[in-house]
């Protein structure tokens, strides 16, 4: 099996900046993916291959990753940020798709 | 614009069956491979099973192999889950999902488009 590891909650206040971690083995060589999931919709994308935004996704959202942690930041982050946050990847050989736990974001 | 809208959620029996269908629209269908992904309610995601564009290449997560059944239907724009067998821990929103980097699930997959979801109760 494989695990992507991510802390259950984050707090900020407005205009401040939230960092939400996910850890995993494979993402040395893997890409890191994140969905946002606002209460009762459906996931969206936010970043995909590490630190590539989707049109449409603003620009306070980035992504990076580092050795085994990926971190998707909020800069500047707005009432309307507030949600759930899941991270995304796969196994060393791509074989097991997997979602982090999730991690609560609550902006206030 | 890109829209997946699922069908055929509902309560059903343990070890009894049931069909998810998912329309597509927005998008050349049968130039991507599509998934269903599941959410328990107020818990995470789980990938399910995806299927190529061309129905050449199936995968399922071991939790559902040997009971659940991905089809798709190009002429349709359309994609099924077969639940046969079910338990509660069967339970959950089903979420149809189209696949952003291969139509062929050669590569790892990753989604950039998701349906509202349908939800399944798996009960006596």
């Amino acid at each position: 099996s494989y695990e992507l590891t991510q802390p259950p909650s984050v707090s900020v206040s407005p205009g401040q900046t939230a960092r939400i971690t996910c850890s995993g083995d494979a993402l040395p060589k893997k890409h890191a993916y994140w969905y946002q999931q606002k209460s009762g919709q459906a996931p969206v994308l936010v970043i995909y291959e590490d630190d590539k935004r989707p049109s449409g996704i603003p620009e306070r959202f980035s992504g990076s990753t580092s050795g085994t942690v990926a971190t998707l930041t909020i800069r500047g982050a707005q009432v309307e940020d507030d949600a759930d946050y899941y991270c995304y990847s796969t196994d060393s050989v791509g074989h097991l798709y997997v979602f982090g736990s999730g991690t609560k974001v609550t902006v206030l | 614009e890109v829209q997946l809208v699922e069908s055929g959620g509902g309560l059903v029996q343990p070890g009894g069956s049931l069909r998810l269908s998912c329309a597509a629209s927005g998008f050349t269908f049968d130039d991507f491979a599509m998934h269903w992904i599941r959410q328990p309610p107020g818990k995470g995601l789980e990938w399910v099973s995806g299927i190529s564009w061309n129905s050449g290449n199936i995968d399922y997560a071991d939790s559902v192999e040997g009971r659940f059944t991905i089809s798709r239907d190009n002429a349709k724009n359309s994609v099924y889950l077969d639940m046969n067998t079910v338990r509660p821990e069967d339970t959950a929103f089903y979420y149809c999902v189209k696949d952003a980097s291969s139509p062929s699930l050669i590569l790892a997959p990753y989604f950039d488009y998701w349906g509202p979801g349908t939800l399944v109760i798996v009960s006596s």
